[in-house]
């Protein structure tokens, strides 16, 4: 059973353009987390948000964390050819260490 | 400060072999998860240890196990291999202040 769901599955832009990538669940996490994965590598922690509300900015990234703490978002903006990735939300739940991933947005920028 | 080592990169097996996958964690992580991930599936948890016990335990079948050794150092082995289990397997640590993970860059394993 799939509990994040992502959308768009995939998004293919030219630099310069904006985009918002959504991360939507029914079930309530106690914090959320987004990374990037790369072709052969891991996934790389971008930002964590564990309050229900929370807007967080990194550089041209802004974060949000939906109020009943069930979904959120990635905002980019003036994107860039290096923000082509994979972008992967991820909910815990409680106390537990166990993260439920979503199922990802494959962002392409073009120059 | 050294990443989270996975070994090995690669690695090619064939179906009823096991095979044993090792992750060394970011010195001071205590927390170390493993996770599959395969084209269709995504991200899946496999399991979560914290100091030499499992926490947290995905739905995978009994194939699938861990342990983690008094340095942190964990390892997963699967057995009975099936064409199925070919993935990216993936190893996080995280230190218990910081909710974020650090991952390796994973052993792909593929079946034959």
């Amino acid at each position: 059973t799939q509990l994040l769901e992502q959308s768009p599955q995939f998004l293919s832009i030219q630099e310069g353009e904006n985009l918002t990538v959504y991360c939507n669940s029914s079930s309530v996490f106690s914090s959320l987390q987004w990374y990037r994965q790369e072709p052969g590598e891991g996934p790389v922690l971008l930002v964590t948000v564990v309050t229900g509300g929370e807007v967080k900015k990194l550089k041209r990234l802004t974060f949000q964390f939906g109020d009943a703490r069930k979904d959120s978002s990635l905002h980019i903006t003036a994107a860039q050819t290096g923000d082509t990735g994979l972008y992967l939300c991820a909910g815990a739940q409680g106390r537990t260490d166990k993260l439920i991933f979503g199922t990802g947005t494959r962002l392409q920028v073009f120059p | 400060k050294a990443g989270v080592t996975q070994t090995p990169r690669y690695l090619i097996k064939t179906r009823g072999q096991q095979v044993t996958l090792s992750c060394s964690p970011i010195s001071g992580h205590r927390s170390v998860s493993w996770y599959q991930q395969t084209p269709g599936q995504g991200l899946q948890f496999l399991f979560e240890y914290f100091s030499e016990t499992q926490r947290n335990k995905g739905n995978f079948p009994g194939r699938f196990s861990g342990r983690q050794f008094s340095n942190s150092r964990s390892e997963m082995n699967v057995s009975t291999l099936e064409l199925g289990d070919s993935a990216l397997y993936l190893c996080a640590s995280r230190d218990g202040t910081n909710y974020g993970y650090t991952f390796g860059s994973g052993t792909r394993l593929t079946v034959v």
